[in-house]
């Protein structure tokens, strides 16, 4: 069992949004400004597309937008593409001794 | 470019060991803390290990403590993990990843991974 709880599942048509959960805890989500998100297409490695809640790399689209309220964080995607289909994990630094914890993982389908 | 490539991954019996390396170029290796983060089969991400810039700060999940060592050496620009005792629960891809030098860094990037598995 992963310790952020992510939906398994989340679809929409291209254009739409579409926005991911990942809710964690007072000692992860909730303490810290450290979550990322990742996108991993299959058999490829993830790739970071947000970072410490909000920031976006260099390169990744400003479709992708992320959030926290509380103990939960969000990813968004607007204006949904094809090539967003992809699983998506989000991570939190938790401190202590399980430094980083991730989430299920969601997978997006773009219908 | 930054590039990781790891490599050591392959098929051990339960209890075994294997030592995966994970190569680095294209950044200033030794600016960085870096970290091992497994996927099992069809499963979702699980950090393993982070090891600070000079080496010598170490943490590990629960499910690896007592059992992989990481360790890195700065002049080649390489990161180690050392895995013993291993268990069928081990089976996954190891990736290693550059991890940001601050409190909380994201992991950026990935490198391609290397499958470990472990069966008898």
């Amino acid at each position: 069992q992963s310790a952020l709880t992510q939906p398994p599942s989340a679809s929409g048509s291209p254009g739409q949004s579409v926005t991911i959960s990942c809710t964690g805890t007072s000692s992860d989500v909730g303490a810290y400004t450290y979550v990322s998100w990742y996108q991993q297409h299959p058999g490829k490695a993830p790739k970071v597309i947000i970072y410490e809640v909000i920031k976006r790399p260099s390169g990744v689209p400003d479709r992708f937008s992320g959030s926290k309220s509380g103990n939960t964080a969000s990813l968004t995607v607007s204006g949904l593409q094809v090539e967003d289909e992809a699983d998506y994990y989000c991570s939190s630094y938790a401190g202590s001794n399980n430094l980083w914890v991730f989430g299920g993982g969601t997978k997006l389908t773009v219908l | 470019q930054v590039q990781l490539v790891e490599s050591g991954g392959g098929l051990v019996k339960p209890g075994g060991s294997l030592k995966l390396s994970c190569a680095a170029s294209g950044f200033s290796f030794s600016d960085y803390y870096m970290t091992w983060i497994r996927q099992a089969p069809g499963k979702g991400l699980e950090w393993v290990s982070y090891i600070g810039t000079d080496g010598y700060s170490t943490y590990y999940a629960d499910s690896v403590k007592g059992r992989f060592t990481i360790s890195r050496d700065n002049a080649k620009n390489s990161l180690y993990l050392q895995m013993n005792s291993l268990r069928a629960g081990d089976t996954a891809v190891y990736y290693c990843a550059k991890t940001r030098p601050t409190i909380g860094g994201w992991f950026d990037p990935w490198g391609q991974g290397t499958l470990v598995t472990v069966s008898s």
